[in-house]
């Protein structure tokens, strides 16, 4: 059973459309992390959430965490096909430690 | 500042041949991860370490896989002896204060045939 579900597995859009990725569990979490991962790269870290009902944006990228602190979504403006790559979130029980990670969604932003 | 080193960033042997991975975590970290990555099982944590010591290596699939971190600078995870099965993408993570946070390596690519 995994932890962490993510969705849509895979998404493939134009540039300029707008769209949103989510991160769901029955577990709460401490805290929640967004990575991006491109082909033949490590994932790069986006952000992290720790409060409930949590609201952070980096630049076109505005991040949630459920007022249960048990789900995240992740909402991106306008995409540009720099977007494209494989988003992973990761959830931690307690401040100390390891990290479970979702199996990602596949974004394709077409030009 | 120099990211999480990991050498080497591909790696081919053959099957029951020992394999060595390495890596640099980033300096002043604390904490250091291995993962595996396959299209199959996604991410998987193999094992952490806070101050060089391991904390959790309930991820690591059998005794074949070893790791060791003998001081804050250095870690490796070994494969003895190595099986087709074990074909992955490896990757080395460090973190710091935050330590739920992991800023990855590059990653080794093993293929074990």
């Amino acid at each position: 059973t995994q932890l962490l579900e993510q969705s849509p597995q895979f998404l493939s859009i134009q540039e300029g459309e707008n769209l949103t990725v989510y991160c769901n569990s029955s577990s709460v979490f401490s805290s929640l992390q967004w990575y991006r991962q491109e082909p033949g790269e490590g994932p790069v870290l986006l952000v992290t959430v720790v409060t409930g009902g949590e609201v952070k944006k980096l630049k076109r990228l505005t991040f949630q965490f459920g007022d249960a602190r048990k789900d995240s979504s992740l909402h991106i403006t306008a995409a540009q096909p720099g977007d494209t790559g494989l988003y992973l979130c990761a959830g931690a029980r307690t401040n100390a430690g390891k990290s479970t990670f979702g199996d990602g969604t596949t974004l394709t932003v077409k030009p | 500042d120099a990211g999480v080193i990991q050498s080497p960033r591909h790696e081919v042997t053959e099957m029951g041949q020992e394999v060595t991975l390495r890596c640099k975590p980033i300096s002043g970290h604390n904490s250091l991860f291995w993962y595996r990555q396959t299209m199959m099982r996604g991410l998987e944590l193999l094992i952490y370490f806070n101050n060089n010591v391991p904390i959790d290596d309930s991820g690591m699939p059998e005794d074949r896989f070893s790791a060791k971190m003998p001081n804050a600078s250095f870690s490796t995870l070994k494969i003895q002896p190595s099986e087709p099965r074990d074909s992955a993408v490896y990757f080395c993570a460090s973190g710091g204060a935050r330590n739920t946070e992991a800023f990855f390596g590059q990653g080794t690519r093993l293929t074990v045939v």
